[in-house]
Parts: C-alpha cells; structure tokens; sequence
C-alpha cells in the first residue's frame, strides 16, 4: 500500500495569493502526478514527474508550476491565484507504468 | 473529445443484489484498464485492473470484463453492499505512465 500525503487538506484563500500544495510518498516511487479535479467531471492530468529534476506539463493547460528536487517530494505552487482554480488538486505516485497511489487531496477556493 | 466515456452519472442499487458499471473507450491504443473508488473528500484508491490480453479479472467481489472488439469494459460487485457506495471512475493507460479518466458513475447502494 502507497503511502502520500499531501497538505493541507482544505485551502480557502483570497485572489492574487501565492500558494503552494505539498505532496510528499513514502514508497520511493520515482513517478509523480499532480491532477485537478472539479465535481461530476474526469481527473485531468497537469503535471507529472519522472523523477527528480523532471517535470513535464500535463494535458491540461495550468498556471500553476511544479518542482521536483527529492524524489518524495513534489510540491505544486500557484504564483498569483484567481476564482478559475478553485477546484480539487489530487497528488498521485507510481512505480511502473499503470497503477497510481493517490494522496487524499486538497480542495482549494479561492475567493 | 472523451476517450473513456461513463454514459451513467449515477446507479441505484438494493444491497444484496449485483452492480454493473459501465465504461466505454475510443482509444485503439489502450492496453490496460482501471478501477478506481472515490470516497467523498478523500482520493481515489485503486480497486482492480485488467490487461488488454485479457477478458476477465477477479477479485474477491469484484469482477471486470473487457469486450476489446467493442471497445467496452464493465465493473461487477456481487453482492452489493453499504460500503460499496462511492463513486467510481474507469481510466486507461497506452502504456506511456499516464492514466486518462472517465467522469465517474456514483453508485448508491440502498438498503
């Protein structure tokens, strides 16, 4: 069973803060996975790793930026957010190439 | 467009009896398919898996069948019970270390 944390669990915040959501795996997988989420709709993939000093933007278009400095580690950080993020940010990690580990996610709005 | 497509948002069934979610692809490309349970506020969890080499995956009460001529995959959970209710997304993989989503169907088990 993964284990990845992410925090904190619930974000409300008002527009043009910076934020970071942290992400963090204990399984020493060297994928990771940032997805968004809205209610009803599909996970849509916006960043993902390799492993450490890789990253590569997802199929959704996002302002938002990531970094991957240590393997068990992968932050997401928004430089200035806007009502438009408002949404469910879920961090995922995997070994091979098909199961991910999902964390429990944040919810954030932004006011 | 959709390339994993979950055509029901939501299924009622009685505890006890079976529940058959559904989940249709458009991807030809696509050589491994997943489940995966979401419970409100938390993040996804793996259920069950089947490879495109396959037609039939088990586990415990639950089953996936593939139909790869008809581009077609559904979740059996026999017998149904309270804990089952939850909403639960089908994803394919091309092998390339990303997963795409359906919209999830949120079943509702009733006693």
């Amino acid at each position: 069973e993964a284990d990845i944390y992410q925090t904190p669990r619930y974000l409300v915040i008002g527009t043009g803060k910076k934020i970071t959501l942290e992400c963090s795996q204990t399984m020493g997988h060297d994928k990771m996975y940032w997805y968004q989420q809205d209610p009803g709709m599909e996970l849509h993939l916006i960043h993902y790793s390799y492993g450490v000093n890789s990253t590569e933007k997802g199929d959704l278009s996002s302002e938002s930026t990531v970094s991957r400095i240590r393997t068990e580690h992968f932050p997401l950080t928004l430089e200035s957010a806007r009502p438009s993020h408002t949404s469910q940010y879920l961090c995922a990690s995997a070994a091979g190439a098909y199961e991910q580990y999902f964390g429990p996610g944040t919810r954030l709005t932004v006011t | 467009d959709q390339q994993v497509k979950q055509n029901s948002p939501s299924l009622s069934v009685q505890e006890g009896r079976i529940s058959i979610l559904n989940c249709d692809y458009t991807n030809s490309m696509f050589d491994y398919f997943l489940w995966y349970k979401k419970y409100p506020a938390e993040g996804p969890t793996f259920l069950i898996s089947i490879s495109s080499i396959k037609d039939k995956n088990e586990d415990g009460r639950f089953t996936v069948f593939l139909n790869k001529s008809a581009k077609h995959l559904s979740l059996h959970i026999v017998p149904s019970q309270p804990g089952d209710s939850a909403v639960y997304f089908c994803a394919a993989s091309a092998g390339d270390d990303k997963i795409i989503f359906g919209k999830g169907t949120r079943l509702h088990i009733l006693p």
